[in-house]
């Protein structure tokens, strides 16, 4: 199985503050990775899917990059409906995996 | 408006079967490309992917529940299904079924559905 990494586990941030969260794999896996938020008692959404692009609907002031095994997570300027915790997913290879996640919270 | 919607009894003895059914409105189980997947997450963890299934009926599943796991589908009913057998308290999590592009990942997630393993 493939191994997601992501750190930091968790972050404390300020509203209007740029934040980068960053996702591993343990083997490459193109560009075929994605990215969703979860906030408690919430289904999680989805935001990025192969890597870079944005699903319908989520603003633009989040963003993706990455390739191969490294990628991250940006968001340019925190707002508070962001504090959450983001999740990375490979579905390269079967079967998927995902990171053990990322908590956002208020600093 | 694509939507799906998990139901299923909230409660399961242990060593016996779960049976879980995904109801999805505004797409169609027909169109190809599309993957429909089971994931579950324990309270206050991380997520698992259990598997997923192509419109075809072609089904792929995560080696870690050691052949426990029938997923299906009924095009007839636009209902997706999911039966894990021989459950134990590890297997108490919230259960999503969700809907999945070819190359592009999950798009669409259902609500979840909670289920607590317990004699």
């Amino acid at each position: 199985d493939i191994q997601m990494t992501q750190s930091p586990s968790s972050l404390s941030a300020n509203e209007g503050d740029r934040v980068t969260i960053t996702c591993r794999a343990s083997q490459g896996i193109r560009n075929e990775l994605a990215w969703f938020q979860q906030k408690p008692g919430q289904a999680p959404k989805s935001l990025i899917y192969a890597a870079s692009n944005l699903q319908s609907g989520v603003p633009s002031r989040f963003s993706g990059s990455g390739s191969g095994t490294d990628f991250s997570l940006t968001i340019s300027s925190l707002q508070p409906e962001d504090f959450a915790t983001y999740y990375c997913q490979q579905y390269s290879s079967y079967p998927f995996t995902f990171g053990p996640g990322t908590k956002v919270d208020f600093k | 408006q694509m939507q799906l919607q998990e139901s299923g009894p909230g409660l399961v003895k242990p060593s016996e079967t779960l049976s879980l059914t995904c109801s999805v409105s505004g797409d169609s189980f027909t169109r190809s490309g599309y993957y429909w997947d089971w994931i579950r997450q324990p309270p206050g963890k991380g997520l698992e992917w259990i598997g997923g299934i192509y419109y075809g009926g072609a089904t792929t599943h995560n080696p870690s529940l050691k052949g426990r796991v029938t997923i299906s589908i009924d095009p007839s009913t636009n209902r997706l299904s999911l039966e894990l057998t021989s459950v134990t308290g590890a297997d108490a999590a919230i259960y999503y079924c969700a809907r999945r592009r070819n190359w592009e990942g999950i798009d669409y997630w259902g609500q979840g559905t909670l289920v607590t393993v317990s004699s």
